[in-house]
């Protein structure tokens, strides 16, 4: 069953402590992308791999890390930094294709997301 | 003014009503159109794609792009209750490029 899937579902924190959220894809899916969500905010990214060991800083990196070690995971560590982590957290992945690679205009990169995590600081 | 800007709603309508969802956008770059839908507490599923202009349809959804207004739309025939959930337009350039997306509008279908 493909898919991607993040946990945990929920996670608490305490301010000060550093907490690592997980997402793993077995689509065989080059890229995968990091967003956070906030009420009439819209999706906003934060980090993004398009490939093994390399990672580009997305709208709003600060007070975040990301690593990625396997093509099939790209964990995001959210860091005593950030000021205001209590968010949605959602993890997407694309083939990394596209009309980039194909040669084809109009063939899309679809990104494809996880369930997401729910951060609440307390 | 933002790169792209979507009506938060609510929307609610009727059941069986026709439902008109919109985005405008800045960047006259972006060639990819996406609509995605997101029922509470889940994460986005893809609807709709449409490169450059036109319209495209599948089912009870069409999706059309006019590059010129810099506007999209997206239409919901005989809408349904499990139609209810927020609505995110996102598009993006062409070659490798990151996606933007709007704010997403709320659209609530009562039986």
């Amino acid at each position: 069953d493909g898919g991607i899937t993040q946990s945990p579902k929920y996670l608490f924190r305490k301010e000060g402590q550093n907490v690592t959220l997980s997402c793993e894809q077995n689509l065989n899916h080059d890229a995968m992308y990091w967003y956070r969500q906030d009420p009439g905010q819209g999706l906003r990214l934060i980090y993004y791999s398009q490939i093994v060991n390399d990672f580009q800083k997305g709208d709003i990196a600060e007070g975040y890390s990301v690593s990625r070690e396997k093509k099939e995971s790209f964990p995001l560590t959210v860091t005593s930094a950030q000021k205001n982590p209590t968010a949605f957290y959602l993890c997407a992945s694309s083939s990394g294709q596209g009309e980039r690679l194909s040669g084809l205009a109009g063939v899309t990169d679809t990104q494809y997301f996880g369930p997401g995590t729910r951060l609440t600081v307390l | 003014q933002k790169e792209v800007e979507q009506d938060p709603g609510p929307l609610s309508v009727p059941e069986g009503a026709i439902v008109s969802l919109n985005c405008t956008y800045s960047n006259s770059a972006f060639q990819y159109f996406m609509w995605y839908r997101q029922y509470s507490r889940k994460g986005p599923e893809l609807l709709m794609y449409t490169y450059s202009s036109g319209n495209k349809e599948d089912g009870r959804f069409t999706a059309q792009v006019d590059k010129s207004s810099k506007y999209i739309s997206l239409f919901i025939r005989d809408s349904q209750p499990s139609d209810s959930a927020t609505y995110l337009c996102a598009m993006r350039n062409s070659g490798y490029s990151t996606l933007t997306f709007g704010k997403g509008t709320m659209l609530l279908v009562s039986p």
